[in-house]
């Protein structure tokens, strides 16, 4: 059972523009929400992360939204730079209980210069 | 480069085998995590241990087992090898649980032939 769950595999954006990734939870219980990017043949990399006590947090190009009535969350990336191709991994955890992450099957961003 | 080691980098072995996984931790990081990537999937959370204890378990078969050392690395051991362990192995380690930041190694790929 897939409790987060990223529907478009892949996503492509010309360079200079908005790049929006999104992602959808079903676990009411998810209160703290991440985002990873993950080039190949390495690692996942933490980008931004937000708690459920907030509906937006910002990092530079990067800002995260969280939608808790709609279970949703979105990443925005503006301006989109050719670097930013990569897999965007959507995550949560529940703070109370088992301390482990759900992700989402990711999403192949590819920014066209 | 997150700081978290893992070896090797890739495995190849016939049905049947045992492996063992390795991963060493940042520097004062506690827990460690470990996660699967199947083909097309998400990771997908195994296990995690803290400061030498197991503290949650995820989709971990019976076949697999870890353990976290006086030295806080962590073995992951898989045994009777089947076709759908093919995967890359991810290690992963926080300062203690998940809302802390969890930094990623570079991955073990495990292939069964």
């Amino acid at each position: 059972d897939q409790q987060v769950k990223q529907n478009s595999p892949s996503l492509s954006v010309q360079e200079g523009r908005i790049s929006i990734l999104n992602c959808d939870y079903t676990n009411s219980m998810f209160d703290y929400f991440l985002w990873y990017k993950k080039y190949p043949a390495e690692g996942p990399t933490f980008l931004i992360s937000i708690s459920s006590i907030k509906d937006k947090n910002e990092d530079g190009r990067f800002t995260v939204f969280l939608n808790k009535s709609a279970k949703h969350l979105s990443l925005h990336i503006v301006p989109s730079q050719p670097g930013d191709s990569a897999v965007y991994f959507c995550a949560a955890s529940a703070q109370t209980g088992a301390n482990n992450l759900f992700f989402g099957t990711g999403t192949r961003l590819t920014v066209i210069p | 480069d997150s700081g978290v080691t893992q070896t090797p980098k890739h495995l190849i072995t016939a049905t049947g085998q045992r492996v063992t996984l390795r991963c060493s931790p940042r520097s004062g990081d506690l827990s460690v995590y470990w996660y699967q990537q199947s083909l097309d999937q998400g990771l997908q959370f195994l296990i995690q241990y803290y400061n030498g204890e197991e503290r949650a378990k995820g989709n971990i078969l019976e076949r697999f087992s870890a353990q976290q050392f006086p030295d806080l690395h962590s073995e992951l051991n898989l045994s009777s090898l089947e076709l759908g362990d093919s995967a890359l192995y991810f290690c992963a380690s926080s300062v203690v649980g998940a809302t802390d930041t969890q930094y990623f190694g570079p991955g073990t790929r495990l292939t069964v032939l």
